[in-house]
Parts: structure tokens; C-alpha cells; sequence
């Protein structure tokens, strides 16, 4: 079982609401990550989880907020979000290879494609 | 900071055609080199993962080649098929992140 899977598959939110993203893998992968896609453009990465620590938050700003429960499990908690906040985020997880180099395929779930009004 | 560029941004063939999409990425200090597809609006398939010792790596029609020295990679894809027509991004990963190309998108028509 090669599947990441990602709920819901459509948000739209307030400015002024708080939700989560969900993403789950059975896959036995210990690194875990956020990307948010705009669109036209390539993923861009937004947190790495390695063994349910955070490993890299590439300056994302605090609205958004990852949490990582246990090894299947990822969420990201949304609050007081913007317009230019919509987008695709994805979810992808790999096993670590040595020394913490994500050296393995990286699957991806299908997404979850958020509208901020 | 790694740049990765992908030629073209867009090709349409008709089907039956073999096609190559180019990589170049300006940090040759990878561990290895992902080619993924996306259909639009959904996630990232993984097509192929060349580690950075090797030169090649195949899966059916698809033959995927690295050059880490000079910073390029190609996607050779044989015998297109409309089933191959979508968006495919190239990503060299360096020390715990995958760095994406700004994509080739592919029409195949019948």
C-alpha cells in the first residue's frame, strides 16, 4: 500500500475561522511534510516532520500551524488565514534514509484544495 | 540556494512521438533526483528516482538520465500516449528537501 491520503478535498474558510488538514500514510514512513502549491506554479515546501519531530519549517508564517500526533498522522491547523492563502496543499511522506537524508521516493496524497473568502 | 529550471515550460505532440524533457538544477550537491507527473489539480505521482551515483534509471517507456556534474537531468518518454498528457516536474533533493522545477506541461493528441 503505496497511499497517503488527505482530508477533506475541498476547505473554504472565513478569514476569521480555524480549521484543520489531515493527512495519513500506513506506509511505516517516519518523514512527513507540508507543501502548498499556488496555482501554474511548482509545490514549495513548508515543514518536514522526522519521526514526529519537526524537523524544517521553511519560514512559514504562524497562521499555519503543523502537528504531527503520531508516525501515521499529520495535520495542519489553519487559523486566520488570508485570500493569497488559497491554494493546493499537499501532503507526501518517505522513509529517512541515513544520517536524516530524505534519500527515498517521496509519495504524495491527492491534495487538499483550499479557497480563503 | 538550488534553482532548477525545466525546457520546455510546454510541448504538444501528436501520439506515437518519443519526447525529452530537460532538467537543469544550479547545486550540484544532491543526493538524488525525483521525476514526478500531476494531473491537473491533483497530487504528485512519482514516476522514477535516480540516486546521484547512478546515470540511469528506467520504468517501461520511461528512461530518466543524470548528469550530476553539470547539473542537468532528461525524461525520455517513448511511444507518447494521450494517457501521458499532464504537468512533470523534476526535483533534485538536497539534505532533507526536495527542491521542485517549474514544470514541463505535455499534450498528447491522438
Amino acid at each position: 500500500d503505496t497511499e497517503v491520503t488527505q482530508t477533506p478535498k475541498h476547505l473554504v474558510m472565513g478569514m476569521t475561522n480555524k480549521k484543520s488538514l489531515k493527512c495519513e500514510q500506513h506506509m511505516g514512513h517516519r518523514a512527513m511534510y507540508w507543501y502548498k502549491q499556488k496555482a501554474k506554479k511548482p509545490p514549495e515546501l513548508m515543514f518536514v516532520y522526522s519521526y514526529e519531530k519537526l524537523s524544517i519549517n521553511e519560514s512559514v508564517p504562524s497562521r499555519f500551524s503543523p502537528e504531527c500526533p503520531n508516525s501515521s498522522l499529520l495535520n495542519l491547523h489553519l487559523h486566520a488565514l488570508q485570500p493569497e492563502d488559497s491554494a493546493l496543499y499537499l501532503c507526501a511522506s518517505s522513509q529517512e534514509g541515513a544520517q536524516g537524508v530524505f534519500g527515498d521516493t517521496q509519495y504524495f496524497g491527492p491534495g487538499t484544495r483550499l479557497t480563503v473568502l | 540556494k538550488q534553482e532548477v529550471t525545466q525546457i520546455p515550460a510546454a510541448l504538444s505532440v501528436p501520439e506515437g512521438e518519443n519526447l525529452v524533457l530537460n532538467c537543469s538544477f544550479t547545486d550540484s550537491a544532491i543526493y538524488n533526483l525525483q521525476w514526478f507527473r500531476q494531473d491537473p489539480g491533483k497530487g504528485l505521482t512519482s514516476l522514477l528516482l535516480i540516486q546521484s551515483s547512478q546515470r540511469e534509471q528506467t520504468s517501461g517507456r520511461l528512461n530518466a538520465s543524470l548528469d550530476k556534474s553539470s547539473g542537468r537531468s532528461t525524461l525520455y518518454i517513448a511511444a507518447s500516449q494521450p494517457g501521458d498528457s499532464a504537468t512533470y516536474l523534476c526535483a533534485p533533493s538536497g539534505f532533507q528537501k526536495l527542491v521542485f522545477g517549474t514544470g514541463t506541461r505535455l499534450l498528447v493528441s491522438p
